[in-house]
């Protein structure tokens, strides 16, 4: 059964040009979460997101960044014109959506903006 | 304002003894606590979790206690092994509001 698969696992852009980011969720999971990890710092939660609907998007900055989930495949993290504050790790997690239930992580996709 | 604290950034022990890790918390609405563990350029892994109903949850080598009036809790892993250093994070989410609010982690190193 495979896990939640992040890709590319690496990232590099220049400053002004997207990157899209792909979170395929656990096998049954209906449920997908991104969270950002900047250099020295915890982890933080950008958006939550079920098939076709965006749940809870309040750790998303409010321009350049968006999400979403499709009905069929990968749930996409687009970010437009990166600057270098957006070089981070970037991870999927999903679940079932069940109350109390657990959030399984990816690897992680590392976006570095030169 | 951080609502999650782990106060030690590192604890280092013996292969063999105890690890405590602690988290402390200042949201009284979280209702679920997470342990993860995380590899460098890896993704968190899962460890164990406990409902806010319950005080204690055990799971092989590893058993979480949690004081709600003290908004306290703490992961024990004993024994010890040398793959269990990692960073260790805690991360609480309230009910039905599903994010999870994260701790900066605590480095743990298991000497041979």
């Amino acid at each position: 059964n495979a896990g939640v698969m992040q890709n590319p696992r690496h990232l590099v852009r220049r400053r002004g040009q997207e990157a899209r980011l792909r979170c395929s969720p656990m096998k049954g999971h209906s449920h997908v979460y991104w969270y950002r990890q900047l250099p020295e710092e915890g982890l933080k939660f950008m958006v939550y997101l079920q098939k076709e609907n965006i749940i809870d998007e309040s750790g998303m900055p409010k321009e350049r960044f968006s999400a979403e989930f499709p009905k069929e495949g990968p749930s996409i993290l687009r970010i437009q014109q990166v600057v270098r504050g957006d070089s981070a790790a970037y991870f999927c997690a999903s679940s079932e959506g069940l109350v109390g239930d657990t959030q399984y992580f990816g690897p992680g996709t590392r976006l570095t903006v030169l | 304002d951080q609502q999650v604290k782990q106060n030690s950034p590192s604890l280092s022990v013996q292969e063999g003894r105890i690890s405590i890790l602690n988290c402390d918390y200042t949201n009284s609405m979280f209702d679920y606590f997470l342990w993860y563990k995380k590899y460098p350029a890896e993704g968190p892994t899962f460890l164990i979790s406990i409902s806010s109903i319950k005080d204690k949850n055990e799971d092989g080598r590893f058993t979480v206690f949690l004081n709600k009036s003290a908004k306290h809790l703490s992961l024990h892993i004993v024994p010890s092994q040398p793959g269990d250093s990692a960073v260790y994070f805690c991360a609480p989410h309230a009910g039905n509001n599903r994010k999870l609010i994260w701790g900066l982690g605590t480095s743990l190193a298991v000497n041979p």
